[in-house]
C-alpha cells in the first residue's frame, strides 16, 4: 500500500520570507500524481498544486513551487514571500494512475508570524 | 462555481444513536469519497462511490456504512455511534477517469461530529 509522510507536525516562517513543507511517499508505481493540499480554518480544502510524476519539470504555481525528486521519493513544498493568508494545514497526496482514490500525509500546520 | 455541501457543520450525538452524514454535489461527478481527519492522523478515506448504488471500501469501513441511491448524493451512516468516532468528517467529489481534468478532489466544508 502506498504511503505518504509528514515529518514536519507543525512550522512557523516570517511573513515575506520562504518556507519549505517536507513530504515522502512510498509506492511501487511508476505512473503517478502527487498534490498539496492547503486547509485554512474555513476547512475548505483547496487544491495548491498538482506533480505528474513522468514530468521532470518541477510544478509552480505563482508564490508555490515543489521540488519533486523521483528517485528519492521526495515531494516538498516551497513558498516564497510568504503571507498571512497562507497560515493553514498543508496536505501531502498520492495517487497512482488508474486509482480513483487520494492517500493523505499527516499534515503540517504552518505558522506565519506578522 | 463548484459545490460540496454538507449538511452540517457541527453535530452532537449521544453513543449508541445512528447517525446520518450527508453531501450533495452539484458537478455531476461519478466519484464520491468519505473522509475522517483527526489530528496527527490526516485523512483517511472511510468509503468510496464511482457510480450510483456502487461502493468500495476505503482505509478504515470498520463502523461505517454508505449509500448512494442518486448521483449527486453521498451519506455516511454511523449505525450505532462510539466515543470514537468523534472526528471531523469531509466530503468530496471528482470526475471519473484518467484525464488531467478529474485529477482535483473537491471538498465539502466538513462535518465535526462530536459523540458523547
Amino acid at each position: 500500500a502506498q504511503t505518504v509522510t509528514q515529518s514536519q507536525p507543525e512550522m512557523s516562517v516570517q511573513e515575506a520570507e520562504t518556507v519549505t513543507l517536507s513530504c515522502t511517499y512510498d509506492t511501487s508505481e511508476s505512473d503517478y500524481y502527487l498534490f498539496w493540499y492547503k486547509q485554512p480554518p474555513s476547512r475548505q480544502m483547496i487544491l495548491v498544486i498538482r506533480q505528474e510524476a513522468y514530468k521532470q519539470q518541477n510544478a509552480t504555481e505563482n508564490r508555490f513551487s515543489v521540488n519533486f525528486q523521483k528517485a528519492a521519493k521526495s515531494f516538498s513544498l516551497k513558498i516564497s514571500d510568504s503571507q498571512l493568508g497562507d497560515a493553514a494545514m498543508y496536505f501531502c497526496a498520492y495517487r497512482s494512475r488508474g486509482n480513483e482514490k487520494l492517500t493523505f500525509g499527516t499534515g503540517t500546520r504552518l505558522t506565519i508570524i506578522p | 462555481d463548484v459545490k460540496v455541501t454538507q449538511s452540517s457543520r457541527y453535530l452532537v450525538k449521544r453513543t449508541g444513536e445512528k447517525v446520518f452524514l450527508e453531501c450533495v454535489q452539484d458537478m455531476d461527478h461519478e466519484n464520491m469519497f468519505w473522509y475522517r481527519q483527526d489530528p496527527g492522523l490526516g485523512l483517511r478515506l472511510i468509503y468510496f462511490s464511482y457510480d450510483v448504488k456502487m461502493k468500495e471500501k476505503g482505509d478504515i469501513p470498520e463502523g461505517y456504512s454508505v449509500s448512494r441511491e442518486k448521483k449527486e448524493r453521498f451519506s455516511l451512516i454511523l449505525e450505532s455511534a462510539s466515543t470514537n468516532q468523534t472526528s471531523m468528517y469531509l466530503c468530496a467529489s471528482s470526475l471519473w477517469g484518467q484525464g488531467v481534468i478529474n485529477e482535483k478532489l473537491f471538498f465539502g466544508s466538513g462535518t465535526q461530529l462530536s459523540v458523547l
